[in-house]
């Protein structure tokens, strides 16, 4: 079945301890990227890479680092999380290289820094 | 200045109703638009993609209007599982790998 998927799902944490949020696809995409989503802010991309070793930040990259060692996988990195960091993260890809196309968003991670 | 506008809403319908959402834009540049759906906690799905002036999907009609800048999404014969968040995307023109989403506009079809 092709899909994203993210882990955790959900997630609490404390506040300076370093996460990783792994994300991986089975559909061959060259596109991937991070979205976090906040009540009232809607959707803001935080990185994006399109292509293996291509990465470049997007509206809110501070606070997280990002790598695309491999074509299937696009970990997000909180190396000192904070409480503003609390939020609901999506990670996507697109078979599109530029991300113009269909993005296939994974369910979500919830995370919560206390 | 947003980059994409949404009303937020919540419309509230009955069943079988015409329902129609408007996003404003403002990079004249974008080529690439989208209209998602996003169910409560939930990630959002593609409903529909806008290239040039418009497209239909069954009870979906998607209009782009580039003079105006904006894109609109037409929901005919509102049914109870349409209840969601519509949420529309542009792309940054000429900066690639970067898009932009609206906030989201909120529908409850109620019986």
């Amino acid at each position: 079945e092709a899909q994203v998927t993210q882990n955790p799902r959900y997630l609490i944490t404390v506040t300076g301890k370093k996460l990783t949020v792994t994300c991986s696809q089975n559909m061959n995409h060259e596109y991937m990227s991070w979205y976090r989503q906040d009540p009232g802010l809607g959707l803001r991309q935080i990185y994006y890479s399109m292509n293996v070793e291509v990465t470049d930040k997007g509206d809110v990259p501070e606070g997280y680092k990002v790598s695309r060692k491999e074509k299937r996988n696009f970990p997000l990195i909180l190396e000192s999380p904070s409480p503003n960091q609390t939020s609901l993260y999506f990670c996507a890809s697109s078979l599109s290289p530029s991300g113009a196309d269909t993005q296939y968003f994974g369910p979500g991670t919830r995370l919560t820094v206390l | 200045r947003k980059e994409v506008e949404q009303d937020p809403g919540p419309f509230n319908v009955p069943e079988g109703a015409t329902v129609a959402f408007n996003c404003t834009y403002s990079n004249s540049a974008s080529q690439s638009f989208f209209w998602y759906r996003q169910d409560c906690r939930k990630e959002p799905k593609l409903l529909m993609s806008v290239y040039s002036s418009g497209n239909e999907d069954g009870r979906f009609t998607a209009q782009l209007n580039r003079a105006s800048q904006y894109i609109s999404l037409l929901i005919r014969d509102s049914k109870l599982s349409d209840s969601a968040t519509y949420l529309c995307a542009r792309d940054r023109g000429s900066t690639l790998g970067r898009l932009y989403f609206g906030r989201g506009t909120q529908l409850t079809v109620w019986p």
